[in-house]
């Protein structure tokens, strides 16, 4: 089983810092990852797809990257409703990684 | 625009059954595989089950293989998922989300349903 460990748990930014989230597969899963967002009573929102792929909808201050075992997430510069909790997921088993939670500083 | 609603989430006893429900709108409900996905109070997110959609393939997780069945009611446009031998661990939120391409599974899931809480508890 792949398991894909998510770093840091937390982390503490300002509105207009550039964030950056890391997801660390266990097995090399290709560019096969994508990442959610999610915010408190809401479903998760597909972010990103095929490692950089922007899902439709989604804006240009999110990007991904990485391949094989080590991915990330970036967001140049954060807007009040990007705080939330982040997922990566593999598509090979569908797993989730224990998520991120990004918040104000 | 696409909608998922689940519905039929309560509160069952450790070892009874429930069906839950979602319908499906704003989209060709017959071309796209469609998942189950599950989040425990205050945890992560869990993928469940999906199938094809044609409703020819099915996939479990391990945590239910064996307890859980997928289905699909094409002239329903819903998605079902019959929970059997229910534990408290199977306690959660359950959605439905819709996977992302037309006819197949890519295992990313591009809509998601705001979920029905499903409660396991004696």
């Amino acid at each position: 089983e792949i398991v894909l460990t998510q770093s840091p748990a937390t982390l503490s930014l300002s509105p207009g810092e550039r964030a950056t989230l890391s997801c660390r597969a266990s097995q090399g899963v290709s560019t096969y990852l994508a990442w959610y967002q999610q915010k408190p009573g809401q479903a998760p929102r597909l972010l990103i797809y095929d490692a950089s792929n922007r899902a439709t909808g989604i804006p240009a201050r999110f990007s991904g990257s990485g391949s094989g075992t080590d991915f990330t997430l970036t967001i140049s510069s954060l807007e009040p409703e990007d705080f939330a909790v982040y997922y990566c997921q593999q598509r090979s088993k569908y797993t989730f990684g224990q998520g991120t939670k990004l918040e104000i500083k | 625009q696409v909608q998922l609603v689940e519905s039929g989430g309560g509160v069952v006893q450790p070892g009874r059954s429930l069906r839950l429900s979602c319908a499906a709108s704003g989209f060709t409900f017959s071309t796209y595989a469609m998942h189950w996905v599950r989040q425990a109070p205050g945890k992560g997110l869990e993928w469940v089950a999906v199938i094809s959609y044609d409703g020819s393939d099915k996939y479990y997780a391990d945590s239910v293989k064996g307890r859980f069945t997928i289905s699909r009611d094409i002239s329903k446009n819903t998605l079902y998922l019959q929970m059997n031998y229910l534990t408290t661990d199977d306690t959660a939120v359950y959605h439905c989300a819709k996977d992302l391409s037309f006819g197949e599974f890519t295992g990313y899931f591009d809509y998601w349903g705001q979920g029905t809480l499903v409660t396991v508890s004696s």
